[in-house]
């Protein structure tokens, strides 16, 4: 069955630059929730977005911002990197709004170094 | 916050013993749901309890829930070399984002 696809899985960049990461959520997902996890630490949720609105947003920084496409598919994009964003950056899909059974996948993560 | 605070923070067993991780939260849940993550790799959804169910069972996996104590348990039986990871419980509160524990590392040897 097909999965929650995140790209790049590993992405490396200096100090004060830009990055962009891709998710790509199950087939007939409509909803796409980002979180990051750094180091030793539990995931914190980011962002979500639930028929291309945003739906909730938690712990994600001015010099961040996503969006979800006509095509469901989301994209986390990170300005002014600083060395504490290097995390890894999980994506999940759900069919809906959580809550109740709807259970939220996650992709592989995106491993983000800043150097 | 919401955070779950899960004990123990590590568990070290041999195979074929049977592994309780306890997850304790702070506010009021939807459901509470299990996952698994190998180190530095995806979250993998176990199991999920609504809050109007106090047991449920998958395979080796049993979870438990008690909202008047805000706690609930994950026991893994027969334990497997493949069973090391960490164990995070998550929350689903209002809205919808998952609040996650801190995570139980259990380590299962041969």
């Amino acid at each position: 069955a097909a999965g929650v696809i995140q790209s790049p899985r590993h992405l490396i960049k200096e100090k004060r630059e830009t990055a962009t990461l891709k998710c790509y959520p199950i087939p007939r997902h409509d909803t796409v929730y980002w979180y990051q996890q750094g180091p030793g630490q539990d995931p914190q949720f980011l962002i979500s977005f639930y028929e291309k609105m945003q739906s909730d947003k938690g712990s994600i920084p001015d010099r961040f911002s996503a969006q979800q496409f006509s095509d469901y598919h989301s994209e986390l994009n990170m300005s002014s990197l600083e060395l504490g964003d290097s995390a890894l950056y999980f994506c999940a899909s759900s069919l809906g709004l959580a809550g109740g059974k709807n259970i939220q996948y996650f992709g592989a993560g995106t491993r983000l170094s800043v150097l | 916050s919401q955070q779950g605070e899960e004990d123990p923070q590590a568990l070290s067993i041999q195979e074929g013993e049977n592994a309780t991780m306890n997850c304790s939260y702070k506010t009021s849940i939807n459901n509470l749901q299990w996952y698994r993550q190998n180190s530095g790799r995806g979250l993998v959804h176990l199991i999920l309890i609504r809050s109007n169910e106090r047991e449920k069972h998958s395979g080796r996996l049993r979870v438990t829930l008690d909202t008047s104590k805000k706690s609930s348990s994950l026991l893994i039986t027969a334990s497997r070399a493949a069973d090391t990871a960490s164990y995070f419980c998550a929350m689903l509160g209002g809205g919808n984002k998952l609040t996650f524990g801190t995570g139980t590392q259990l380590k299962v040897e041969l």
